[in-house]
């Protein structure tokens, strides 16, 4: 069962380029979200998406773009990779948009901006 | 404004003890309660939940307590085994929250054998 897939596993990338991290759930849910994980914050709430077509905005959006044209799929964009921007991102799915479910997660894109 | 918080960073037990992670949060409209677990290298997997209806859930080892009138919930690991050595994160969500759930910085377990 391969549940939430995330590619690559690691990137290292220059100040201002540009990315897009992958990640597809075979599971048929309808809830997907971003996570980033620091050191001593935990992890936060980037962007999530309800349903095809639909995305919103977590605790901390500036820097990334997010689409979700299939149920399957909800690609991180970003736009113009800063330092700050060094991470780990998790991509997690869920059944339903209703908030008393677990969620699955991805194992992880680790990301360094030089 | 960090709504859950895990004020814990590190924690370590001796194998066979018993572990408490602790948990509190600010926003009494939370209803929903969630423990993750996270080994290195790989993504938070789920491990056990509470309904504000509750104060009292149980799945073999694990155990979670939640004192709404406190606002603060805990996780009780007894016995606690070398294999639980991970980093543990709670987390909180409620309707209010738009199905968002709003995660503590963690703990990091260790048992020793």
């Amino acid at each position: 069962n391969a549940g939430v897939t995330q590619t690559p596993k690691f990137q290292v990338l220059k100040t201002g380029q540009s990315m897009t991290l992958q990640c597809a759930q075979d599971m048929n849910h309808e809830y997907m979200s971003w996570y980033r994980q620091d050191p001593g914050m935990g992890l936060r709430l980037i962007h999530y998406s309800v349903g095809a077509g639909i995305t919103d905005q977590g605790e901390v959006p500036n820097g990334y773009n997010v689409s979700r044209s299939t149920t399957e799929d909800f690609p991180l964009r970003l736009l113009s990779a800063a330092p700050s921007q060094t991470s780990v991102y998790f991509c997690a799915s869920r059944r339903a948009s209703r908030f008393n479910q677990p969620q699955h997660f991805g194992d992880g894109t680790r990301l360094s901006i030089l | 404004d960090q709504q859950v918080k895990q004020n814990s960073p590190s924690l370590s037990v001796q194998e066979g003890r018993i572990s408490i992670l602790n948990c509190d949060y600010t926003n009494s409209m939370f209803d929903y309660f969630l423990w993750y677990k996270k080994y290195p290298a790989e993504g938070p997997t789920f491990l056990i939940s509470i309904s504000s209806i509750k104060d009292k859930n149980e799945d073999g080892r694990f155990t979670v307590f939640l004192n709404k009138s406190a606002k603060h919930l805990s996780l009780h690991i007894v016995p606690s085994q070398p294999g639980d050595s991970a980093v543990y994160f709670c987390a909180a969500s409620g309707d209010n929250q738009g199905g968002k759930l709003i995660f503590g910085q963690g703990t990091e377990l260790s048992v020793k054998p």
